[in-house]
């Protein structure tokens, strides 16, 4: 089965500046997609970026960057000049294509880091 | 308009009693997903469903079934409810093909006392 592990709990970065967000996975899969969703305090999950792992090329969307490693098996997601808005807990998330075979399949989430932005 | 809908947004409710969540989603999805998330914030799949198959997580009571009475809607009964059952119970939509994402409702605040 796969598993998704998110290494930090907590995370703290001034406003402006850039943070990176750690995840690693574990799957035997060769055909998935992972992504990183933000739930803020309102509890709504909202997807930031997702990643073809059949795409060599890092998924980019605005200030939200990820760094994909595929043999690594690693999924960091990097947020440049940080605003107010991005606190919120960031969850990254693991799924087998559905095109793959993956069906009906949910979504494997790490336990989230918790990202405060310092004024 | 509101993409995946869930009501109600709270419940409150007595130990033992049984009751339900509905689920709507007006996106033309064929696969609906219910995931329930503990006061640690940890978030896991219970079910996923679709016209052709129903995948229960393992972990999950049977006290606990989906209900889909058509492919918009999948509601969520929990029988003989437990102090243990309180969490935030999450409805998610997603169409076959393309990117694989999975469009969340507001979720639901179960509180059993």
């Amino acid at each position: 089965a796969q598993t998704v592990t998110q290494s930090q709990p907590e995370m703290s970065v001034q406003e402006a500046e850039t943070v990176t967000l750690s995840c690693t996975y574990d799957t035997s899969e060769s055909d998935y997609y992972l992504f990183w969703y933000k739930q803020p305090p309102s509890r709504q999950m909202i997807l930031v970026i997702r990643q073809e792992a059949y795409k060599q090329q890092n998924a980019t969307e605005n200030r939200f960057s990820v760094n994909f490693q595929k043999a690594a098996k690693s999924f960091s997601l990097k947020i440049s000049d940080s605003q107010l808005g991005d606190a919120a807990m960031y969850f990254c998330a693991y799924r087998k294509n559905r095109d793959s075979g993956g069906g009906a399949d949910g979504l494997t989430f790490g336990k989230g880091t918790h990202l405060i932005i310092q004024p | 308009d509101t993409a995946v809908s869930q009501t109600p947004k709270y419940l409150v409710t007595q130990m033992g009693n049984d009751k339900s969540i509905k689920c709507e989603q007006n996106l033309g999805h064929d696969t609906m997903y219910w995931y329930k998330q503990d006061s640690k914030k940890f978030l896991k799949i219970m079910f996923s469903y679709n016209n052709k198959e129903l995948i229960i997580n393992e972990t999950v009571p049977n006290r606990f079934s989906p209900k889909s009475p058509d492919k918009a809607h999948l509601n969520l009964h929990i029988n003989s409810l437990e102090l243990g059952d309180s969490a935030v119970y999450f409805c998610a939509s997603s169409q076959a093909g393309g990117n694989n994402e999975q469009f969340f409702g507001p979720g639901t605040r179960l509180t059993v006392l």
